[in-house]
């Protein structure tokens, strides 16, 4: 069976430092994987989605990045954390071949202080 | 932008009753659908999904309701416990997402379930 993996669950990290969220899945191959922001209380904001290794695209001007450097494994990433980055992000992944919805991870809370 | 709203954001019920929480689309050309439910503090999870060619699918005490005509969808749950209490989001997929990917979510309701 297929499982994405995410972590941390939880970070706090001051203002100006680096950030690099990690998320994996299993079972499957050829995966489209998406980065998603939740402000708190609000819905789910696509940030980042990919088709294949090194293949990103965005779907927000941010102060994010993304990477796939393998089949199965999708980073987010910034520079220079800002307040406005606040907030829970999650990975999720969908079949490449046939129609169908997403699966989630469990999420990052991200606090910037 | 989102282009699935919903009609209500949150939504109060007490246990045992039924919860109707509904959802507008407008997109015709959506071909499928999904709900989700989003506990506090986790990932959403798969509840039950729809396709255009029907109009009613049920499973374990939720029943997805399709109206093509006014781009309507509502997700129906029987006897409501506490344990539903979470925010719901219902998403629809575009056959061709172009850019954005091709699921596209509503901004959820939250339901709380009175004791």
């Amino acid at each position: 069976s297929q499982t994405i993996h995410q972590w941390p669950a939880t970070l706090v990290q001051p203002v100006g430092s680096p950030l690099s969220l990690e998320c994996t899945v299993e079972g499957t191959s050829n995966p489209n994987l998406y980065w998603y922001r939740q402000a708190a209380g609000r819905g789910l904001q696509l940030l980042f989605y990919s088709v294949g290794i090194g293949q990103i695209s965005s779907e927000v001007p941010q102060n994010l990045s993304a990477s796939r450097p393998q089949d199965r494994q999708f980073i987010l990433s910034s520079k220079k954390l800002l307040l406005s980055d606040s907030g829970f992000y999650l990975c999720a992944w969908s079949r490449r071949s046939t129609v169908g919805g997403y699966t989630f991870g469990s999420g990052t809370r991200l606090t910037v202080v | 932008g989102e282009s699935v709203g919903l009609h209500l954001p949150t939504l109060s019920v007490q246990e045992g009753d039924n919860s109707i929480i509904n959802c507008a689309y407008s997109n015709s050309a959506s071909d499928y659908f999904i709900w989700y439910k989003q506990e506090s503090g986790k990932g959403p999870q798969f509840i039950i999904d729809i396709r255009s060619n029907m109009d009613k699918r049920q499973g374990q005490r939720v029943t997805v309701l399709l109206n093509k005509t006014v781009k309507h969808l509502s997700l129906q749950i029987a006897a409501t416990q506490p344990g539903d209490s979470a925010v719901y989001f219902c998403a629809e997929i575009r056959p061709y997402g172009g850019s954005q990917g091709n699921l596209i979510f509503g901004k959820g309701t939250k339901l709380s379930v009175k004791p």
